[in-house]
């Protein structure tokens, strides 16, 4: 375990429907991530919270609706998604935004939209 | 454009045959050049930074390398437990990641 849990694993969507994926961390860490991994793609970083504010939204649609309500918790709401968003959704911490040290990352969400 | 290309997308070896994957990179103020190993159904898992060209990394039968344009993951000897995908990402003058899309090895008995 890496210290990133992430909730749930598995889910599977129709296109009207709302849910959530949450992710905890409690390594102490300060910067939290929410990316989108697609087949032989490279991973995609959607938003970034340092010290709970959100610091960096990498033009993602309004359909994906990020929270951080504590440095620990982090969640990405889900509304009327399209097919084409069916991916692994991974959360990462790491000490600092914006400084090459590592990231931790959480085992991810498969997600499936129907 | 700040861009990341691994090769090859996908790598198949027996046992103990060595091998390397290729990272090369063309990002403005490099900061770090990171290698993370993900297994099915599982986040990505730290391995390694490298920090200037002509640093290298060693980890077990793994070892990084680092020029000006590309990084290099050695295998050495490697079992089936190697098996994963090996991703690389640079960060650029902004501290922003730039991720390659993964190299996929299969170490076969």
């Amino acid at each position: 375990e890496t210290g990133v849990t992430q909730t749930p694993r598995h889910l599977v969507m129709g296109m009207t429907n709302k849910k959530s994926l949450k992710c905890e961390q409690h390594l102490g860490h300060n910067a939290m991530y929410w990316y989108k991994q697609s087949a032989k793609k490279p991973l995609e970083l959607m938003f970034v919270y340092n010290f709970k504010e959100q610091t960096e939204n990498n033009s993602v649609p309004s359909r994906f609706s990020p929270e951080c309500p504590n440095s620990s918790h982090l969640f990405l709401h889900l509304h009327t998604l399209q097919p084409e968003d069916s991916a692994l959704y991974l959360c990462a911490s790491s000490p600092l935004d914006r400084a090459n040290t590592e990231a931790f990352f959480g085992q991810g969400t498969r997600l499936t939209v129907v | 454009e700040d861009q990341v290309t691994q090769s090859p997308e996908a790598l198949r070896l027996q046992e103990g045959e060595s091998s390397s994957l290729n990272c090369s990179y063309t990002v403005s103020g490099l900061r770090g050049l990171f290698w993370y190993r993900q297994d099915p159904g599982k986040g990505p898992e730290f391995l390694f930074t490298l920090y200037s060209a002509g640093e290298e990394k060693e980890k077990e039968r793994l070892k990084a390398t680092l020029t000006k344009k590309e990084s290099f993951l050695h295998i050495t000897a490697p079992k089936p437990e190697d098996s994963a995908t090996y991703l690389c990402a640079a960060a650029d003058s902004n501290y922003q990641l730039i991720w390659g899309a993964g190299t996929k090895l299969i170490i076969k008995p």
